[in-house]
């Protein structure tokens, strides 16, 4: 069965700061590693996705992501938060096969303070 | 621009009324999805279906039903709402055939239920 892990419900940086959001998995098979964004009141938009090619994967807005086996990790990173990058972070996995799910992390909420 | 469509975004209804929410998609995706959405953030899998004529019940326990007549088409209904179903509820769908192995979901907007 796969799994996402994101630590803590919460994070706040200053703008300009440095954004790190954690997200650990959980899975039998190698992995397809996602994360998502939601700004208020609208569903999910992809920002970036790890399909078994390179492991440092850069998206939309000027994130990335790295994705890390040892640690099964997939943290998301940003090196300057800007205001608008203020919103809910989910992070998501999934395994290969036509009939595969994703399973969604709890999802972290960004603030970025001024 | 959105290829997967909610309606109503928001709605705000009585307790006991008979409510579906419409989602629709041009993509041509064979899988689609139903997930509720917690004022806490947490996404929860009701409902699945995986073509024409499939349904599957997701991971949360639902009172609620849905049908896939049409590809393009997988309204979810509630027979009789509750103030427990107040909630956002998301469709996405999906096809790793059409969009060359990518596993990931496109999300529609949304709707926002509120039962009073």
């Amino acid at each position: 069965a796969q799994s996402v892990t994101q630590l803590g419900s919460h994070v706040s940086v200053s703008e300009g700061a440095l954004v790190l959001l954690r997200c650990n998995y959980s899975s039998s098979v190698p992995p397809y590693l996602f994360w998502y964004v939601q700004y208020p009141n609208q569903g999910l938009q992809l920002l970036l996705k790890y399909t078994s090619a390179a492991t440092l994967v850069k998206g939309i807005n000027g994130f990335e992501a790295e994705f890390k086996k040892s640690e099964t990790s997939f943290h998301l990173t940003k090196p300057s938060a800007h205001m608008s990058d203020a919103a809910e972070y989910f992070c998501a996995v999934s395994e290969s096969g036509a009939n595969s799910k994703l399973t969604f992390g709890k999802g972290i909420t960004l603030s970025v303070r001024p | 621009e959105a290829d997967i469509y909610q309606t109503p975004r928001y709605l705000v209804i009585g307790t006991g009324k008979k409510i579906t929410l419409e989602c629709s998609q041009t993509m041509g995706h064979d899988k689609m999805y139903w997930y509720q959405q917690d004022p806490g953030m947490e996404l929860h899998l009701i409902h699945y279906s995986y073509g024409v004529n499939s349904t599957e019940k997701g991971d949360l326990s639902s009172e609620s039903t849905v049908s896939r007549i049409r590809t393009e088409h997988f309204p979810l209904t509630l027979e009789s709402a509750r103030p427990s179903h107040t909630s956002q509820y998301l469709c996405a769908s999906s096809d790793p055939r059409r969009t060359g192995g990518y596993y990931g979901y496109t999300f529609g907007s949304g709707t926002r239920l509120t039962v009073v």
